[in-house]
């Protein structure tokens, strides 16, 4: 199984401005998205980042508000854009191979509150 | 287009019952379904998947699950529960490509 590390863990940001999430994967690794749990929610898709092109958003979700990036196989990026107090939710990063059965692992999560 | 259902908010279960936790699918072709949980302040923990093969899935902690496909269910199931099996519980349908989606997830109350 993959070890999924972020950073920050957590972070209060005022409105207006940006936060840039990282996400660190132990092995190499296919496939890598973005997930995001608003309070007392389940977690819905953002985005797929793809190592070496443009991430694949989700309907609702726009490059430009949730900028991604993905230089290699064990790194990826999320930026949140001009935030609101609306943007304030559990951002987490998962991981995994196709060719392992699917399974995907989950970092543990930045919890993001926008004041 | 694929969907999960979580029909139950909150389970309340006392020490040493059986616990199960519900889950409905739809999907277009063949399933792919994932159990996930999640503790308080902390990510998600996988528990178990099918993708193929036997109905009943073994999985993490004590935990399996029940693959009925004319039912369209996959339900969660620990035989003996303990008071640490309080959590946050999630089914979820995947695609070929990883891609999950999630049920509005399930909390489950083990009292001593």
């Amino acid at each position: 199984s993959a070890v999924i590390s972020q950073k920050p863990s957590r972070d209060i940001c005022q409105r207006g401005t940006s936060l840039t999430i990282q996400c660190q994967v132990d092995s190499q690794v296919t496939m890598m998205f973005w997930y995001r749990q608003q309070p007392g929610q389940s977690l819905t898709l953002i985005a797929t980042a793809n190592q070496g092109s443009e991430a694949t958003y989700e309907s609702g979700f726009v490059i430009d508000k949730f900028p991604i990036s993905r230089p290699n196989l064990t790194f990826s990026t999320l930026t949140v854009s001009n935030l609101s107090p609306e943007d304030s939710s559990i951002y987490l990063c998962s991981a995994g191979d196709s060719g392992d059965s699917y399974e995907q692992y989950f970092g543990p999560g930045t919890r993001l509150t926008v004041t | 287009a694929q969907s999960v259902a979580q029909p139950e908010d909150q389970v309340n279960v006392a020490e040493g019952n059986p616990l199960t936790v519900k889950c409905t699918y739809s999907v277009s072709g063949n399933p792919y379904l994932f159990w996930y949980v999640q503790y308080p302040n902390r990510g998600l923990q996988f528990l178990l998947k099918y993708i193929t093969g036997d109905n009943l899935v073994k999985g993490s902690y004590g935990f399996e699950a029940e693959f009925n496909k004319s039912q369209t269910s996959f339900h969660l199931k620990k035989p003996s529960a303990l008071v640490s099996d309080s959590a946050l519980y999630f089914c979820a349908v995947g695609d070929s490509w990883g891609k999950l989606q999630f049920g509005a997830g399930t909390q489950v109350v083990v009292t001593p």
